[in-house]
């Protein structure tokens, strides 16, 4: 079955600084990598997605890029701000025959933004 | 935020006891998963609906474990005979599509 491995577990920047957030995963039939971002108590959100036809997307200060071939994914936060400190997690998903599709997680990145 | 909604929020029970868990979907969406957050972990799938049908169960389900979705909207989950193992974060999701899932909020058990 698919396996998504993520790194680092843990990540401390200075404010302003860029963040760098990596996924791998195993099943290369996996077409669709959403990230999301869970602060202490609350919901996973989705933060950015992309799908296996595309290689970076860019949203503001957030950008993810994909590597189907190395079968790898990154996220990338420009100019950090102590409210991006959260828990962030990279997903892999393959669309089943059944027209649904189960997320992957990988074990979570915890990011800290100092002031 | 997202619409999902799940109650209770927090649940403290004893050891061998029943509890039930309620997801309310965002309206539209025929799509509802379950899953199970550990503390320092990703969220792990449980088990999916496509309107009142469950269609797939995953192995971490165990059979003290049910869940229905009976009208095709809200959905329940249910332990029997709970275990300190049991204890975790239990997230629902709903979907318009076959990719983006809506997180709630989560109930969060204690099994003393």
């Amino acid at each position: 079955g698919e396996n998504v491995e993520q790194h680092p577990s843990t990540l401390s920047v200075q404010e302003g600084d860029s963040a760098v957030i990596k996924c791998t995963y195993s099943d290369s039939a996996s077409n669709y990598f959403p990230w999301y971002k869970q602060e202490l108590g609350k919901r996973p959100q989705l933060i950015i997605d992309i799908r296996s036809n595309v290689g970076e997307k860019k949203d503001q200060r957030i950008a993810v890029t994909l590597n189907k071939t190395a079968k790898h994914f990154s996220l990338h936060i420009t100019e950090t701000q102590p409210e991006d400190s959260a828990v962030y997690f990279c997903a892999a998903v393959r669309a089943s025959s059944g027209g649904y599709n189960k997320l992957i997680f990988g074990a979570g990145t915890r990011l800290a933004v100092h002031p | 935020d997202t619409g999902v909604s799940q109650n209770p929020r927090h649940k403290i029970t004893k050891r061998g006891q029943n509890v039930t868990f309620r997801c309310d979907p965002i309206s539209e969406h025929n799509r509802l998963y379950w899953y199970r957050q550990t503390l320092g972990q990703g969220p792990e799938f449980l088990t999916y609906f496509q309107n009142e049908a469950q269609l797939e169960k995953s192995r971490l389900l165990s059979d003290r474990f049910s869940a229905e979705r009976p009208k095709g909207s809200f959905s329940t989950l249910e332990i029997q005979r709970t275990e300190q193992g049991d204890s975790a974060m239990y997230l629902c999701a709903s979907s318009p599509n076959t990719e983006t899932q809506y997180f709630g909020p989560g109930t969060r058990l204690l099994v003393l």
